[in-house]
């Protein structure tokens, strides 16, 4: 098994654009959560989703967006590319809430 | 609100010793998961242990062991014979559990890391 995988693995962007980050898990996890990583700190919820077509909003949602069409993947969506969204976003995949999230091995994203 | 506290910001032990990284937390759910997570310096995060706030025993997975103390709400990571490899930033993190109620649907709330630094 894979396990959960991300792409891209960095990207540079201009501010304004927009980019997808693409992420897949082959466990049939119903859980999967969008994370960003600033330097030098822990993890903060992007966004999250219970099951194929049910998603909502974590701690820090403002410039992003997703959609779950299907139980594998998760794409986290940034439109309109700001400067504070530099960061390390990692997805995560878990079985059931409470239980411990996999997660994929990050994209290191720079906006200039 | 959940809150988790690492109180050291680095930590050094000597290769073949053992080290103890400080985890408290904070939490009104009844019913809570605890995590630890390896970030080594190429950036992925490993998860290394789980315990249950109804788990009768603390959670071991080979060198690595939860010593977790309800009352103080306390979930201190115990490695024990350090490897080199085992150089890295460490994670303590939480999460509720699926009968906690609420809508935290298992968002993890992470501390702010141990850099962990093993000695030759």
């Amino acid at each position: 098994n894979a396990g959960v995988t991300q792409t891209p693995k960095f990207r540079i962007l201009k501010i304004g654009q927009s980019m997808t980050l693409q992420c897949t898990q082959d466990m049939n996890h119903n859980y999967m959560y969008w994370y960003r990583q600033d330097p030098g700190m822990g993890l903060k919820l992007i966004y999250y989703s219970v099951g194929a077509g049910i998603t909502d909003k974590g701690e820090v949602p403002n410039g992003y967006n997703v959609s779950r069409s299907t139980t594998e993947d998760f794409p986290l969506r940034l439109e309109l590319a700001a400067p504070s969204q530099t960061s390390v976003y990692f997805c995560a995949s878990s079985r059931e809430r409470g239980r411990p999230q996999f997660f994929g091995p990050g994209t290191r994203l720079t906006v200039l | 609100a959940q809150k988790i506290t690492q109180t050291q910001p680095g930590m050094f032990v000597q290769e073949k010793e053992a080290v103890t990284l400080d985890c408290t937390y904070d939490t009104s759910d009844p019913s809570y998961g605890l995590f630890w997570y390896k970030q080594p310096s190429s950036g992925e995060m490993i998860f290394l242990i789980y315990q249950g706030s109804y788990d009768q025993q603390n959670a071991t997975e080979g060198r690595y062991s939860l010593n977790f103390q309800k009352a103080r709400k306390s979930a201190n990571l115990v490695i024990s014979a350090s490897q080199l490899g085992d150089s890295a930033m460490y994670f303590c993190a939480m999460s509720a559990r699926p009968n906690a109620g609420g809508t935290s649907y298992g968002k993890l709330t992470f501390g702010q890391g141990t850099i962990l630094t093993v000695h030759p």
